[in-house]
Protein backbone atom coordinates (compact mmCIF):
# COMPACT_ATOMS: atom_id res chain seq x y z
CA UNK A 1 0.00 0.00 0.00
CA UNK A 2 0.82 3.46 -0.14
CA UNK A 3 2.05 5.96 2.17
CA UNK A 4 3.01 9.35 2.75
CA UNK A 5 5.73 10.78 5.18
CA UNK A 6 5.65 14.51 6.12
CA UNK A 7 8.71 14.59 8.47
CA UNK A 8 8.13 17.87 9.83
CA UNK A 9 4.73 18.17 11.84
CA UNK A 10 5.34 21.80 12.97
CA UNK A 11 7.95 24.58 11.74
CA UNK A 12 8.16 28.07 12.88
CA UNK A 13 9.45 30.54 10.65
CA UNK A 14 10.06 34.56 10.46
CA UNK A 15 8.25 36.42 7.95
CA UNK A 16 10.92 36.43 5.54
CA UNK A 17 12.39 32.98 5.91
CA UNK A 18 12.81 30.59 3.82
CA UNK A 19 10.56 27.72 3.57
CA UNK A 20 11.19 23.71 2.39
CA UNK A 21 8.95 20.73 3.93
CA UNK A 22 9.77 17.61 2.82
CA UNK A 23 7.49 14.89 1.64
CA UNK A 24 8.37 11.21 0.41
CA UNK A 25 6.47 8.61 -0.89
CA UNK A 26 6.85 4.85 -0.63
CA UNK A 27 4.88 3.76 -3.89
CA UNK A 28 7.19 3.06 -6.60
CA UNK A 29 5.04 2.94 -9.61
CA UNK A 30 3.45 5.87 -11.78
CA UNK A 31 2.07 8.42 -9.45
CA UNK A 32 0.63 11.67 -9.44
CA UNK A 33 2.12 14.15 -6.36
CA UNK A 34 0.00 16.84 -4.72
CA UNK A 35 0.79 19.67 -2.35
CA UNK A 36 -2.61 20.81 -0.29
CA UNK A 37 -3.13 23.80 1.79
CA UNK A 38 -5.60 23.99 4.79
CA UNK A 39 -5.88 27.71 6.31
CA UNK A 40 -7.39 27.35 9.88
CA UNK A 41 -10.78 26.26 9.94
CA UNK A 42 -11.14 26.11 5.77
CA UNK A 43 -11.15 23.56 3.39
CA UNK A 44 -8.37 21.74 0.93
CA UNK A 45 -7.15 24.04 -1.12
CA UNK A 46 -4.41 22.99 -4.27
CA UNK A 47 -1.40 24.76 -4.51
CA UNK A 48 0.35 22.15 -7.00
CA UNK A 49 1.10 19.43 -8.52
CA UNK A 50 2.87 17.15 -10.41
CA UNK A 51 1.59 14.80 -13.35
CA UNK A 52 4.70 14.42 -15.64
CA UNK A 53 7.56 16.95 -17.70
CA UNK A 54 9.44 18.93 -15.97
CA UNK A 55 9.92 18.05 -12.42
CA UNK A 56 9.96 21.57 -10.89
CA UNK A 57 6.18 22.84 -10.45
CA UNK A 58 4.79 26.01 -9.53
CA UNK A 59 1.81 26.77 -8.09
CA UNK A 60 0.36 29.58 -6.41
CA UNK A 61 1.02 32.13 -3.92
CA UNK A 62 4.95 31.86 -4.95
CA UNK A 63 5.40 27.79 -4.01
CA UNK A 64 7.02 25.57 -6.15
CA UNK A 65 8.03 21.80 -5.45
CA UNK A 66 10.58 19.58 -6.88
CA UNK A 67 9.95 15.49 -7.72
CA UNK A 68 12.87 13.37 -7.24
CA UNK A 69 12.03 10.19 -8.77
CA UNK A 70 15.62 8.37 -7.45
CA UNK A 71 14.80 9.90 -3.62
CA UNK A 72 10.52 9.21 -4.33
CA UNK A 73 10.30 12.76 -2.53
CA UNK A 74 8.16 16.13 -3.46
CA UNK A 75 9.54 18.84 -1.19
CA UNK A 76 7.67 21.86 -1.28
CA UNK A 77 9.64 25.05 -1.06
CA UNK A 78 9.02 28.67 -0.80
CA UNK A 79 11.82 31.27 -1.10
CA UNK A 80 10.25 34.26 1.13
CA UNK A 81 7.13 32.99 3.13
CA UNK A 82 4.65 35.51 4.77
CA UNK A 83 2.35 35.82 7.58
CA UNK A 84 -0.25 34.93 5.32
CA UNK A 85 1.14 31.52 4.94
CA UNK A 86 0.45 30.29 8.22
CA UNK A 87 -1.53 27.17 8.12
CA UNK A 88 -1.36 23.81 8.01
CA UNK A 89 -0.11 21.90 4.35
CA UNK A 90 -0.44 18.23 3.29
CA UNK A 91 1.17 16.38 0.53
CA UNK A 92 -0.84 13.64 -0.93
CA UNK A 93 -0.27 10.85 -3.52
CA UNK A 94 -2.63 9.02 -6.11
CA UNK A 95 -1.52 6.47 -8.47
CA UNK A 96 -1.48 7.70 -12.39
CA UNK A 97 -4.19 4.45 -13.08
CA UNK A 98 -6.26 6.70 -15.87
CA UNK A 99 -9.16 5.54 -13.94
CA UNK A 100 -10.11 7.47 -10.41
CA UNK A 101 -7.76 7.16 -7.72
CA UNK A 102 -8.26 8.20 -3.77
CA UNK A 103 -5.13 10.41 -2.39
CA UNK A 104 -3.09 9.39 0.25
CA UNK A 105 -2.35 12.25 2.01
CA UNK A 106 1.15 12.76 4.50
CA UNK A 107 -0.14 13.73 8.24
CA UNK A 108 0.71 17.53 7.50
CA UNK A 109 3.06 19.95 8.56
CA UNK A 110 1.27 22.95 10.56
CA UNK A 111 3.34 25.63 9.38
CA UNK A 112 3.85 28.82 11.90
CA UNK A 113 5.17 32.48 10.44
CA UNK A 114 6.02 35.00 13.28
CA UNK A 115 6.24 38.52 12.96
CA UNK B 1 -15.45 29.78 -10.74
CA UNK B 2 -17.87 27.19 -9.82
CA UNK B 3 -16.77 24.88 -6.33
CA UNK B 4 -17.45 21.91 -4.93
CA UNK B 5 -20.73 22.74 -2.93
CA UNK B 6 -21.39 21.21 0.68
CA UNK B 7 -24.61 20.91 2.97
CA UNK B 8 -24.56 21.63 5.30
CA UNK B 9 -21.75 22.80 6.23
CA UNK B 10 -22.53 22.53 10.11
CA UNK B 11 -24.24 18.81 11.99
CA UNK B 12 -25.29 18.44 15.65
CA UNK B 13 -26.13 15.08 16.69
CA UNK B 14 -27.13 12.72 19.38
CA UNK B 15 -25.96 8.86 19.38
CA UNK B 16 -27.42 7.10 17.55
CA UNK B 17 -29.10 9.28 15.33
CA UNK B 18 -28.67 9.49 11.64
CA UNK B 19 -26.72 12.07 9.26
CA UNK B 20 -27.25 12.78 5.41
CA UNK B 21 -24.17 14.78 4.14
CA UNK B 22 -24.57 16.21 0.31
CA UNK B 23 -22.20 17.02 -2.28
CA UNK B 24 -22.71 18.38 -5.68
CA UNK B 25 -19.64 18.30 -7.50
CA UNK B 26 -18.36 21.15 -10.09
CA UNK B 27 -19.97 21.09 -13.17
CA UNK B 28 -18.86 18.36 -15.79
CA UNK B 29 -17.19 16.29 -12.89
CA UNK B 30 -17.94 12.86 -13.14
CA UNK B 31 -15.74 11.49 -10.30
CA UNK B 32 -16.59 11.86 -6.62
CA UNK B 33 -15.08 11.41 -3.51
CA UNK B 34 -15.50 11.40 0.43
CA UNK B 35 -13.20 12.03 2.51
CA UNK B 36 -12.81 12.09 6.57
CA UNK B 37 -11.21 14.38 8.62
CA UNK B 38 -10.46 13.84 12.73
CA UNK B 39 -9.02 16.22 14.65
CA UNK B 40 -5.55 17.29 13.76
CA UNK B 41 -5.33 14.78 11.61
CA UNK B 42 -5.01 14.06 7.54
CA UNK B 43 -7.82 12.91 5.85
CA UNK B 44 -8.88 9.66 5.19
CA UNK B 45 -10.56 8.61 2.07
CA UNK B 46 -13.94 6.67 2.11
CA UNK B 47 -15.09 6.23 -1.05
CA UNK B 48 -15.91 7.40 -4.29
CA UNK B 49 -18.05 7.22 -7.39
CA UNK B 50 -17.69 7.51 -10.91
CA UNK B 51 -20.19 8.43 -13.51
CA UNK B 52 -22.52 7.07 -10.57
CA UNK B 53 -20.95 3.75 -9.97
CA UNK B 54 -18.91 3.15 -6.98
CA UNK B 55 -15.26 3.18 -8.10
CA UNK B 56 -13.25 2.58 -4.55
CA UNK B 57 -13.68 1.63 -1.09
CA UNK B 58 -11.83 2.81 1.41
CA UNK B 59 -12.13 2.64 5.68
CA UNK B 60 -15.54 3.18 5.58
CA UNK B 61 -17.82 1.44 8.44
CA UNK B 62 -20.51 -0.67 7.74
CA UNK B 63 -22.82 2.34 8.95
CA UNK B 64 -21.80 4.64 6.19
CA UNK B 65 -23.39 4.30 2.88
CA UNK B 66 -23.45 6.06 0.32
CA UNK B 67 -24.51 7.06 -3.64
CA UNK B 68 -24.45 8.98 -6.50
CA UNK B 69 -27.01 10.42 -8.92
CA UNK B 70 -27.87 11.35 -11.52
CA UNK B 71 -27.21 14.81 -11.55
CA UNK B 72 -23.83 13.50 -10.24
CA UNK B 73 -24.28 14.72 -6.67
CA UNK B 74 -23.36 12.64 -3.72
CA UNK B 75 -24.53 11.64 -0.49
CA UNK B 76 -23.16 10.20 2.55
CA UNK B 77 -25.37 8.52 4.64
CA UNK B 78 -24.48 7.87 8.47
CA UNK B 79 -26.56 5.64 10.76
CA UNK B 80 -26.19 4.60 14.62
CA UNK B 81 -23.77 7.76 14.79
CA UNK B 82 -21.01 7.36 17.35
CA UNK B 83 -18.94 9.99 19.51
CA UNK B 84 -16.25 8.58 17.25
CA UNK B 85 -17.97 10.05 13.82
CA UNK B 86 -17.29 13.07 15.13
CA UNK B 87 -15.14 14.91 12.39
CA UNK B 88 -14.96 17.77 8.85
CA UNK B 89 -15.90 15.21 5.89
CA UNK B 90 -14.82 16.72 2.97
CA UNK B 91 -15.68 15.70 -0.77
CA UNK B 92 -13.85 16.46 -3.78
CA UNK B 93 -15.06 16.29 -7.47
CA UNK B 94 -12.60 15.80 -10.32
CA UNK B 95 -13.18 15.00 -14.15
CA UNK B 96 -11.15 11.86 -14.96
CA UNK B 97 -9.01 12.74 -17.62
CA UNK B 98 -4.68 12.63 -17.67
CA UNK B 99 -4.57 15.18 -15.18
CA UNK B 100 -7.16 14.49 -12.53
CA UNK B 101 -7.35 16.45 -10.09
CA UNK B 102 -9.62 16.81 -6.94
CA UNK B 103 -10.93 19.68 -5.73
CA UNK B 104 -12.03 20.26 -2.33
CA UNK B 105 -15.48 21.46 -0.88
CA UNK B 106 -15.76 23.37 2.56
CA UNK B 107 -16.36 20.29 4.54
CA UNK B 108 -19.26 19.18 6.66
CA UNK B 109 -18.30 19.71 10.52
CA UNK B 110 -20.41 17.01 12.19
CA UNK B 111 -20.31 16.71 15.75
CA UNK B 112 -21.90 13.52 17.81
CA UNK B 113 -22.87 14.49 21.41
Amino acid sequence: AQSVSQHNHHVILSEAASLELGCNYSYGGTVNLFWYVQYPGQHLQLLLKYFSGDPLVKGIKGFEAEFIKSKFSFNLRKPSVQWSDTAEYFCAVNLNTGTASKLTFGTGTRLQVTL
Amino acid sequence: AAGVIQSPRHLIKEKRETATLKCYPIPRHDTVYWYQQGPGQDPQFLISFYEKMQSDKGSIPDRFSAQQFSDYHSELNMSSLELGDSALYFCASSQLDNTETQYFGPGTRLLVL
